[in-house]
């Protein structure tokens, strides 16, 4: 079973409007990183949050880290048409080295 | 500079036929990871290569699936008897080093469809 769990599993919002997704987890993570995959195919990485951190940010992304309660969450200020994607949660586990475990995913979309 | 590329991008077989999937990753980066990815879902690991080796290999689903990486840079993945739950796309991945702790980028992808 997937390590990862998103929520929601589809989210739609007008441009200009802020876009949050979650993230939750089941066992101990060295890190966690946020994926964006267009049209089915390769994906961009974001960003990565380790263990030992709260929150990064980049550019228009937020990402938080609570490693108590095992989840992360994603906040896509301003969106754009352009941001329409799914967007994966993966973490890297303690106990599996540099593999990574893949929820399933949030379809975002942002209509104009 | 370069990314990760893949070829072919598309691939149809007939069930029972061998393929061979191919992955470029990025120049110089030692630790290279296959993914398989079905409809509506996220990846799913299949192996891990730092450098020539396999250094994990616990996500290949049984022994139709065999993966290669002789010089430390082109990988190629290889699925005999192929079957229809076969189909999906397989994504590859490199980074810099393996280990853990850095991102991992990642090629289009081969959508193989397994008639």
């Amino acid at each position: 079973s997937q390590q990862g769990e998103e929520d929601p599993q589809a989210l739609s919002i007008q441009e200009g409007e802020n876009a949050t997704m979650n993230c939750s987890y089941k066992t101990s993570i060295n890190n966690l990183q946020w994926y964006r995959q267009n049209s089915g195919r390769g994906l961009v990485h974001l960003i990565l949050i380790r263990s030992n951190e709260r929150e990064k940010h980049s550019g228009r992304l937020r990402v938080t880290l609570d490693t108590s309660k095992k989840s992360s969450s994603l906040l896509i200020t301003a969106s754009r048409a352009a941001d329409t994607a799914s967007y994966f949660c993966a973490t890297e586990l303690e106990t599996s080295g540099s593999r990574l475990t893949f929820g399933e995913g949030t379809q975002l979309t942002v209509n104009p | 500079g370069a990314g990760v590329s893949q070829t072919p991008s598309n691939k149809v077989t007939e069930k029972g036929k061998y393929v061979e999937l191919r992955c470029d990753p990025i120049s110089g980066h030692t630790a290279l990871y296959w993914y398989r990815q079905s409809l509506g879902q996220g990846p799913e690991f299949l192996i891990y290569f730092q450098g020539t080796g396999a250094a994990d290999d616990s996500g290949l689903p049984n022994d139709r699936f065999f993966a290669v990486r002789p010089e430390g840079s082109v990988s190629t993945l290889k699925i005999q008897r192929t079957e229809r739950g076969d189909s999906a796309v397989y994504l590859c991945a490199s980074s810099l080093v393996g280990g853990g702790g850095l991102e991992q980028y990642f090629g289009p992808g081969t959508r193989l469809t397994v008639t």
